[in-house]
């Protein structure tokens, strides 16, 4: 068990590029988190898989943004046209099951110049 | 909607005080409620957890007590350690519909001087 991984940890990119993450959660895990954190707050819930559906969006989770599973294994979250208010630590988690602990992976850093 | 409540910080403290962290909460539901950690340099971590009221979560000396009466889940340690040094996140899951996310606290850092 290694653990929550994603990549890559930093991103730097300028205003309007389009930026892909990628999660790679814990290997018997079925469920897989994204959530965004900004400087002196908690961390915000994005979305959320079960196996390879989404189950839940949220608002913060504008046009620009999407999400996937294709195989139930690892995640990519896409922001088209980054703003520089997308700049943020992008999290991700997983767990084996509803009201299990969730592990968190260390983050991406987005920096949108 | 759902929220977290912690107290603002930075608390700094010495070596062997008494911790207390305040967390109140507001949910529709009956949420489970968590305390995450995240140390310098490291991910988030789950300290502790309580998933009904009056149920006591402990860990590493850390103990928080689920209070429906006054929507609390304060953490408290009897003596921290410089190891003890990080953010502390309050935060609670409800399962409204569903719903597996978790509703964060601002975070509270946490610094102990040896």
């Amino acid at each position: 068990d290694t653990g929550v991984s994603q990549n890559p940890r930093h991103k730097i990119t300028k205003r309007g590029q389009n930026v892909t993450f990628r999660c790679d959660p814990i290997s018997e895990h079925n469920r897989l988190y994204w959530y965004r954190q900004t400087l002196g707050q908690g961390p915000e819930f994005l979305t959320y898989f079960q196996n390879e559906a989404q189950l839940e969006k949220s608002r913060l989770l504008s046009d620009r943004f999407s999400a996937e599973r294709p195989k139930g294994s690892f995640s990519t979250l896409e922001i088209q046209r980054t703003e520089q208010g997308d700049s943020a630590m992008y999290l991700c988690a997983s767990s084996s099951g509803t009201y299990y602990e969730q592990y968190f992976g260390p983050g991406t850093r987005l920096t949108v110049t | 909607g759902d929220s977290v409540t912690q107290m603002e910080g930075p608390v700094t403290l010495s070596e062997e005080a008494f911790l207390t962290i305040n967390c109140t909460y507001t949910a529709t539901g009956y949420p489970s409620l968590f305390w995450y950690v995240q140390y310098p340099g490291e991910g988030l971590q789950l300290l502790l957890k309580a998933t009904k009221a009056d149920d006591k979560g402990s860990n590493k000396g850390f103990e928080a007590t689920y209070r429906k009466e006054t929507t609390s889940f304060h953490l408290e340690k009897g003596s921290v350690q410089v190891s003890d040094s990080a953010v502390y996140f309050c935060a609670l899951s409800d399962g409204q519909g569903g719903s597996e996310k978790l509703v964060f606290g601002k975070g509270t850092k946490l610094t102990v001087n040896p």
